[in-house]
């Protein structure tokens, strides 16, 4: 089956600052990559998402990009705010959307 | 709509307990999960379901039991309870194959 590994497990940032996230994947039929943060208390949140069609998707301060061939996508967090302080989850998914989580980043944001 | 709705928030069971935690969803989804989280180690899956009548197990399915009888409810059965089973259980929905899944609030579950 697939396995996803996500690093680092904590982030500490400054604010203002930028975050990064990288993740690997095993089964190359994965054509789905989300991503998810999760606040203290809450449910898991869909922030981005990327399929493998595409190479890099942006939304704001966010932006995740993909190697197929390398098997591995990263998050980017620009201008970091206190907000953004959560657990974010990478995941992968081939046809029938069984998703495999990554381990999670925990990320602070200093003020 | 309410989106991906769980019960109960919290729950203490004995050990060789049942019960079965509830998650229902308004939003005409076809795929739905069941996750555990454990610290240190992300999302598990449970067991999930392409549809109505349709089910089949994830990473995790021993002890668990589940069923979908309509689109919108999707129960996860606990039938012995132990203290391995002690997790936050969130349920998730999607609507499609390769969509974003929407997750509840999640059950904290503690046997004891």
């Amino acid at each position: 089956g697939e396995n996803v590994e996500q690093h680092p497990s904590t982030l500490s940032v400054q604010e203002g600052d930028s975050a990064v996230i990288k993740c690997t994947y095993s089964d190359s039929a994965s054509n789905y990559f989300p991503w998810y943060k999760q606040e203290l208390g809450k449910g898991p949140q869909l922030i981005i998402d990327i399929r493998s069609n595409v190479g890099e998707k942006k939304d704001q301060r966010i932006a995740v990009t993909l190697n197929k061939t390398a098997k591995h996508f990263s998050l980017h967090i620009t201008e970091t705010q206190p907000e953004d302080s959560a657990v974010y989850f990478c995941a992968a998914a081939a046809a029938g959307n069984k998703l495999t989580f990554g381990g999670g980043t925990r990320v602070l944001v200093k003020p | 709509n309410a989106g991906v709705t769980q019960t109960p928030k919290f729950q203490v069971l004995k050990t060789g307990q049942s019960m079965t935690l509830q998650c229902a969803q308004d939003m005409n989804h076809e795929y739905m999960s069941w996750y555990r989280q454990d610290p240190g180690m992300g999302l598990r899956l449970i067991h999930y379901s392409v549809g109505a009548g349709i089910t089949d197990q994830g990473e995790v399915p021993n002890g668990y039991n589940v069923s979908r009888s309509t689109t919108e409810d999707f129960p996860l059965r606990l039938l012995s309870a132990a203290p391995s089973q002690t997790s936050v259980y969130f349920c998730a929905s999607s609507l499609t194959d390769g969509g974003g899944y929407t997750f509840g609030s999640g059950t904290r579950l503690t046997v004891v």
